[in-house]
Formats: structure tokens, sequence, C-alpha cells
């Protein structure tokens, strides 16, 4: 099974804060990621798929790269909407698994 | 726009069977896969398998043994049972969806969630 490891585990920045959060997985798996985010007691949403296409909807703050094994989610200017728990997903093959999670918090 | 809320019993004995239901509305079951994610409290999510409309299924093989994702008749609901629970299956469980027809598309469509608690 492919697995996920994303970095870091947790972050804290500030509202206006460019930030980055890599996801990577033990084999390549082409552009087959996708990148959602979850807030407290609420179900994901997702924000970017196939590495790098933007979810109808979702701010242009919100940007990814990457294609093989090495993947990144930018947030160019952080809102306060965007404190929540972010997760990477490969499409690539079953089991679909997720990373194990970014908690973005406020500084 | 389709739309999926999962029901259930929010508490279920150690050794019994969990079964979900996710309804669809806004559409039905006539193609596209159809998926099941959970999130036991404090953690991660973890992908349980999908349904493609036609019946045919893929598990998580570490879920594999006690899993049965199928489709209602109706076209209109799909459900979930997960055999021998023990504590370690307490969770919120989600159906899930992506908009088009293709396995390796994102979920783009989620229910809400239902907290599932296996307790004597």
């Amino acid at each position: 099974d492919i697995q996920l490891t994303q970095s870091p585990s947790s972050l804290s920045a500030s509202v206006g804060d460019r930030v980055t959060i890599t996801c990577r997985a033990s084999q390549s798996i082409d552009t087959y990621l996708n990148w959602y985010h979850q807030k407290p007691g609420k179900g994901p949403k997702l924000l970017i798929y196939a590495a790098s296409s933007l979810q109808s909807g979702v701010p242009s703050r919100f940007s990814g790269s990457g294609s093989g094994t090495d993947f990144t989610l930018t947030i160019s200017s952080l809102q306060p909407e965007d404190f929540a728990t972010y997760y990477c997903q490969q499409s690539y093959s079953t089991p679909f698994i997720f990373g194990q999670g970014t908690k973005l918090e406020i500084k | 726009q389709v739309q999926l809320q999962e029901s259930g019993p929010g508490l279920v004995k150690p050794s019994e069977t969990l079964a979900l239901t996710c309804t669809v509305s806004g559409g039905s079951i006539s193609s596209h896969y159809w998926s099941w994610i959970r999130q036991p409290p404090g953690k991660g999510l973890e992908w349980i398998g999908y349904m493609y409309y036609s019946g045919s299924t893929n598990y998580n093989p570490s879920l594999k043994s006690r899993v049965t994702i199928s489709v209602d008749t109706s076209k209109t609901h799909f459900s979930l049972k997960l055999s021998s629970v023990t504590a370690a299956d307490t969770a919120v469980y989600y159906c899930a969806t992506s908009s088009h027809d293709s396995l390796r598309d994102a979920l783009d469509i989620w229910g809400q969630g239902t907290m599932v608690t296996v307790s004597s």
C-alpha cells in the first residue's frame, strides 16, 4: 500500500502569513493527490484535486503543486477561516488513504 | 447537486454489526463511485472503501474481512455494514462521492457524518 507522510503535523501561524504544507508519497502517484481541510465538528472539504487544480468555489489563495512523490499545499495569505486541519489523500491506487493531517493553529 | 446524509444507530454493542445508510438526494446511484470514510475521535481520516453503482466494491485491506458496502434496490441509498465491532470502531462515519464519474477523482461531496460509539 502507498503511504503518505504530511509535514509538519502542526503549525502555528498568523493571519496574513504564507503557509506551506507538504505531503510525501512512498511511491510515485503521478498527480493523483488531493487536499482537504476540516474544521472542528465538520466534515472534510475538498480544496485541491489532481495536485494543482483548484476546486470550484475555493479561494485563489489556496494552491497546490507537485507530482510523483512530493506535493505541497500553499496558502498565500492566511485568513481567520483557514485555521483548520489539512489532509492530503492519494487516489492513484486503492486503498485511497489520507495523510495523518496537519493542524494549522493561530499564533 | 447531489447531497448525502448518513443515518443509523449511534450506539452499537461490541461484537455486533454496525449498519449505516447513506441517503442520496438530488440524484441517484446510477453512476459514480460511492465511498465510506471514518474518523475516530481526535484522529485522522480512514478510507473504508467504495462501491461502484454496478455493485463492484473495493475495501481497505485493514477492514476487508469485516466490511460490506452495498446499494439499495431503490438506487437512492447505499449502506455500510461492519461486523464484529470493537471499541476501536468508534468513530464519525462519513459517506462521500465525486461529482465526476471516475474512480480516481477526489471526493467533493460529503455527508455531514454520523457518530457511532461501540460500547456495552
